[in-house]
């Protein structure tokens, strides 16, 4: 099983309408997760950071599940500027630095 | 305010040849780090340095060197390329590790014949 799993997509969504994906992770030792969206051909930019069992920001809301070992995060009011592959960070804060391990990321399409 | 700078953007190569990509960030962070991004397979860590003086091996790394030439600025260097390493490559850096919060440079798109 790899450590961080993401339905690859694309997750085709109006305009408008509310999108939720899930990223599962192996490692139950994952204190601290975080998402990051990366546009096409972009490099990763950091979106959200979930220290605890979840977080919100504006349209973004990120939901944790620890027993079941997974991270959601769901996208309300839709915008064509969401277009975009969001990957999944799970992270041990015992871990060593460099250790932030990478899903492959979700893809989503907004359309209008 | 540039960032994480990386150079050269794009690269072709042939097998064998060797090449350096350069990194440089202007924001004090103390950690540095290289990834390679390949369809499907998510960024994978090459190397990594949580300070200056100080590299270590990441996911994947053999084929690679790293240099900590300072605090600002750590290269990646290809010795003998391989058609393996065509990939996405991208430097990153942070403050500290536990924020979570890498910040990327634009990424190196290298081809290897």
């Amino acid at each position: 099983r790899k450590e961080v799993e993401q339905d690859p997509g694309p997750f085709n969504v109006p305009e408008g309408a509310t999108v939720a994906f899930n990223c599962t992770y192996s490692n139950s030792a994952s204190q601290s997760f975080f998402w990051y969206r990366q546009d096409c051909r972009k490099e990763p930019k950091l979106l959200m950071s979930v220290y605890s069992s979840g977080n919100e920001d504006g349209r973004f809301t990120a939901q944790l599940n620890r027993a079941s070992q997974y991270i959601s995060l769901l996208i309300r009011d839709s915008k064509l500027s969401d277009s975009a592959t969001y990957l999944c960070v799970p992270h041990m804060t015992t871990d060593s630095w460099g250790k932030f391990q990478f899903g492959a990321g979700t893809q989503v399409v907004v359309t209008p | 305010n540039a960032g994480v700078t990386q150079t050269p953007k794009f690269q072709v190569l042939k097998t064998g040849q060797s090449m350096t990509l350069q990194c440089a960030q202007d924001m004090n962070h103390n950690s540095m780090y290289w990834y390679r991004q390949d369809p499907g397979m998510g960024l994978r860590l090459i190397y990594y340095s949580a300070s200056e003086g100080t590299t270590d091996k990441g996911e994947v790394p053999n084929g690679y060197n790293v240099s900590r030439l300072n605090k600002r600025e750590f290269s990646l260097r290809l010795e003998s390329a391989a058609p393996s390493q065509t990939s996405v490559y991208f430097c990153a850096s942070s403050e500290l590790a536990f924020t979570g919060e890498l910040f990327f440079g634009e990424g190196s798109r290298l081809t290897v014949l």
